[in-house]
């Protein structure tokens, strides 16, 4: 597509159900990024795919967070067990080449837990 | 660790000039972006230096030391428009590569 695409846009849910994000991106962008963004916050960094490599999870706050990339293509982002502390919004970003370069961000799934 | 510090709030008046700081304390550096945030929208691209020295694009300038681990922003001839987060972003190339933001910092540009 033209641009990262993510979806939900907008997804509430209850404290201990599992959620699933998903981002689509750029075509032909190897690299791709979940990041973090609670209110007035900067961006978290949680989890790197870069091409072919075994991804960077490095930043996944606990074993709730997962996510897959399939094909080199689509990624799901996965919550299980959601707690109040999990809102905020997700960005998935994509990028040309795995070796660092201008990120193009989607418009983030905003994530509410009551 | 890896540590990017940026102020958390600055406020300019329309039509001035204003310089956002950024200093980081990082390993593996492979360069620095700028990205823009307005508010509940997503970040675009600014800027990028990997070389020391001044780049400069419109209205917008970036200038990297990385021996000093320092980097600014310069925006001039501040518009209402450039109302918006500032983010300080670190390339990092530590084995493999991943890009890590700073706190950002949120201009208020004022009449």
């Amino acid at each position: 597509g033209a641009g990262v695409s993510q979806s939900p846009s907008n997804k509430v849910t209850e404290k201990g159900k599992d959620v699933e994000l998903r981002c689509d991106p750029i075509s032909g962008h190897t690299a791709l990024y979940w990041y973090r963004q609670s209110l007035g916050q900067g961006l978290e960094f949680l989890i790197y795919f870069q091409g072919n490599s075994a991804p960077d999870k490095s930043g996944l706050p606990s074993d709730r967070f997962s996510a897959e990339r399939t094909g080199g293509s689509v990624s799901t982002l996965t919550i299980q067990r959601t707690q109040q502390e999990d809102s905020a919004v997700y960005l998935c970003a994509s990028s040309l080449n795995i070796g660092g370069g201008e990120l193009f961000f989607g418009e983030g799934s905003r994530l509410t837990v009551l | 660790g890896q540590n990017i510090d940026q102020p958390t709030e600055m406020t300019a008046t329309e039509g001035a000039i204003v310089q956002i700081n950024c200093t980081y304390q990082t390993s593996g550096f492979n360069g620095l972006f700028w990205y823009q945030q307005h508010a509940g929208e997503a970040p675009t691209f600014l800027s990028y230096n990997v070389l020391d020295g001044l780049e400069e694009k419109g209205r917008f300038s970036s200038f990297l030391s990385r021996s000093k681990g320092y980097s600014y922003l310069l925006l001039k001839e501040l518009q209402m428009k450039d109302s918006a987060s500032y983010l300080c972003a670190v390339s990092l190339n530590t084995g493999g590569f991943k890009t890590i933001f700073g706190a950002g910092t949120r201009l208020f540009v004022k009449a």
